[in-house]
């Protein structure tokens, strides 16, 4: 297994572009998040998905979007990219929902001019 | 609601000595905690995980203590190796979600 993968794994941006971000796991999991680390802090929530067609918001989802649309795969969309996003996006997945070992992708590191 | 930080908390530990890693977390509906570390340049890994049900939870070299009165959870790690040199997060599954602490960087002293 190949486990979670992420692409790109850097991406440089000028404001206002948009971009999606590539995350896919071949576990059979059903949940699956996407987390922003910025220096000298922890992970936090952005979105999250139980299961194929469903989405949720989690801490900071402002300017991002995503979709469920297969088990396997679960992107994020930056509509309109500002400063403020750049940081490192970590994409997990989970066999359920918060009682299950979270395994993570290497990280895409954005950089938005 | 989390505050703005830049700096982690750093422990510096003597290589052969025991860790504590300490973590308050904030909602007491949190059924789930679990310990994370994370490397230089990678995503954060699983490390030990506990259910509210557990106070004590014991894995090789790594213990999790959970104290539900006060809301606070924390990691030993015995006999400290230079490996164990990384960012340390807590995490709690509350109201569905996993949320992260800010984490505590473990400096490992020769």
């Amino acid at each position: 297994n190949a486990g979670v993968t992420q692409t790109p794994k850097f991406q440089v941006l000028k404001t206002g572009q948009s971009m999606t971000l590539q995350c896919a796991q071949d576990m059979n999991h059903e949940y699956m998040s996407w987390y922003r680390q910025d220096p000298g802090m922890g992970l936090r929530l952005i979105h999250y998905s139980v299961g194929a067609g469903i989405t949720d918001q989690g801490e900071v989802p402002n300017g991002y979007n995503v979709s469920r649309s297969t088990t396997e795969d679960f992107p994020l969309r930056l509509l309109s990219a500002a400063p403020s996003q750049t940081s490192v996006y970590f994409c997990a997945s989970s066999y359920s929902q918060g009682t299950d070992t979270q395994y993570f992708g290497p990280g895409t590191r954005l950089t938005v001019l | 609601g989390e505050s703005v930080g830049l700096h982690l908390p750093t422990l510096s530990v003597q290589e052969g000595d025991n860790s504590i890693i300490n973590c308050a977390y904030s909602n007491s509906a949190s059924d789930y905690f679990i310990w994370y570390k994370q490397e230089s340049g990678k995503g954060p890994q699983f490390i030990i995980d506990i259910r509210s049900n557990m106070d004590k939870r014991q894995g090789q070299r790594v213990t999790v203590l959970l104290n539900k009165t006060v809301k606070h959870l924390s990691l030993q790690i015995a006999a400290t190796q230079p490996g164990d040199s990384a960012v340390y997060f807590c995490a709690e599954n509350g109201d569905d979600k996993i949320i992260f602490g800010k984490g505590t960087r473990l400096h490992i002293l020769p």
